[in-house]
């Protein structure tokens, strides 16, 4: 299995500018989270899905955030208008069974300018 | 209050000792679970081991071990003769039974030197 996929690796935007962050997770896993990594906060949760519904999206820091899992095998997450503030590693993990070891993606880095 | 830390920020050892990372955890729920990752300086999140709440045996895996003791609320991670290759940040997270959601600790960075 390929792991868990996301896209870009790198983004570097202007403020601003709408961002989107893009995750294939590992086939027949039911469960996807979206994770923000940074100095200040370390990694918190953002939101995350069961079978393509959202749960939980109180970790969503504002409404400039939005996410989306439109079938079992991508999910987004978007960021408009973006701002300094935002930059970090934004990682997205999927999971089979509650509980289990969650799998992550290699994280996206996004630098907001 | 449901809470992972790590009160260990960063750890330097010297290739060969054995090191150990601690882990403290909060929850009232009886049934959780706990779990260490790994990410090196690539940066991915490598996931090492789980435990729930109910199997507080240790385990062991090559130069890894964990002891997981109830009574002190730890979930302490081992490495025996430390290499190079460890280094890297190490996090200890928590999840309960009525949700998915992964309480990370703040992490502890070990620095092995050759």
């Amino acid at each position: 299995d390929a792991g868990v996929i996301q896209s870009p690796r790198h983004e570097v935007t202007e403020m601003g500018q709408e961002v989107t962050l893009r995750c294939k997770p590992i086939s027949g896993h039911n469960s996807l989270f979206w994770y923000r990594q940074t100095m200040m906060r370390g990694l918190e949760l953002l939101i995350y899905f069961n079978n393509n519904v959202p749960i939980d999206d109180s970790g969503m820091p504002e409404d400039r955030f939005s996410a989306k899992m439109p079938n079992a095998s991508f999910s987004t997450l978007k960021i408009q208008p973006s701002e300094p503030r935002d930059s970090a590693v934004y990682f997205c993990a999927s999971s089979l069974e509650r509980r289990d070891g969650y799998t992550f993606g290699s994280g996206t880095r996004l630098t907001v300018v | 209050a449901q809470k992972v830390t790590q009160a260990q920020t960063e750890i330097s050892v010297v290739e060969k000792e054995d090191v150990t990372l601690d882990c403290v955890y909060e929850t009232r729920d009886t049934t959780y679970y706990l779990f260490w990752y790994k990410q090196p300086p690539s940066g991915e999140l490598v996931f090492l081991i789980r435990r729930n709440s109910f199997d507080e045996q240790n385990e062991i895996s090559g130069r890894y071990s964990w002891n997981f003791q109830k009574s002190t609320s730890s979930f302490n991670f081992t490495i025996t003769a430390s290499q190079v290759v460890d280094s890297a940040v190490y996090f200890c997270a928590l999840s309960f039974y009525n949700t998915d959601k992964l309480i990370f600790g703040t992490g502890t960075r070990l620095q092995v030197f050759p």
